[in-house]
């Protein structure tokens, strides 16, 4: 088991560039979650989905796009990034709605410039 | 609305000491309650969970946490801290029966001396 992967680690990025961060999951699991991570600011849900095909919003989802179309994988786009994505971004997964706990994958560290 | 509330943004112990992280919750009934920690350049790992039953949960690492209803604290502990314990430890809420997303606290810092 792999558990939750993120491609790719690492990724720079000019102003107004798009790109996707993939997060892959090998557990079967139901629920996956995007954050981002910013310095004193803990970890801050962008989106997330209940299933395959669902997504919904979390805290701060502006500028940010998703898709679940399998249910092992879960994209998160960037149309157009801006500096303020500068950021690190973390996939979670969660198994079902009875069990709570969520898994996490090793990131992507992005810059914007 | 949960929110939860981790006062020390910096903590530094010295090795072998003992450690204690405090985290506090706001929500109207007993919630999840979760204790993470993430290492340098990694992702959060899962310490400990509680979500009911004996209030003092044991978790990996040699941690324990203590629920505390009256006080709404979920406050992490360990008797003898390592050098390999140094990392950042974020305490989490969940809310029973609702969709489950978790919120997070800003973490705490764990820096250990020699």
């Amino acid at each position: 088991n792999a558990g939750v992967t993120q491609t790719p680690k690492f990724r720079v990025l000019k102003t107004g560039q798009s790109m996707t961060l993939l997060c892959a999951q090998d557990m079967n699991h139901e629920y996956m979650y995007w954050y981002r991570q910013d310095p004193g600011m803990g970890l801050r849900l962008i989106h997330y989905s209940v299933g395959e095909g669902t997504t919904a919003k979390g805290e701060v989802p502006d500028g940010y796009n998703v898709s679940r179309l399998k249910k092992q994988n879960f994209l998160l786009g960037l149309e157009s990034a801006a500096p303020s994505q500068t950021s690190v971004y973390f996939c979670a997964s969660r198994l079902r709605q009875e069990s709570y706990e969520q898994y996490f994958g090793p990131g992507t560290r992005l810059t914007v410039t | 609305a949960q929110s939860v509330t981790q006062p020390d943004i910096h903590i530094t112990v010295s090795e072998g000491a003992s450690l204690e992280l405090r985290c506090n919750y706001s929500y109207g009934a007993t919630p999840y309650l979760f204790w993470y920690v993430q290492s340098p350049g990694q992702g959060l790992q899962l310490l400990l969970k509680y979500f009911s039953g004996d209030t003092l949960v044991q978790g990996i690492k040699g941690f324990e946490a203590e629920f505390k209803r009256s006080q709404s604290s979920f406050n992490l502990r360990k008797p003898s801290v390592h050098w390999s314990d140094a990392a950042e430890y974020f305490c989490a809420v969940g809310a029973p029966g609702s969709q489950g997303n978790l919120i997070f606290g800003k973490g705490t810092k764990l820096s250990v001396k020699p």
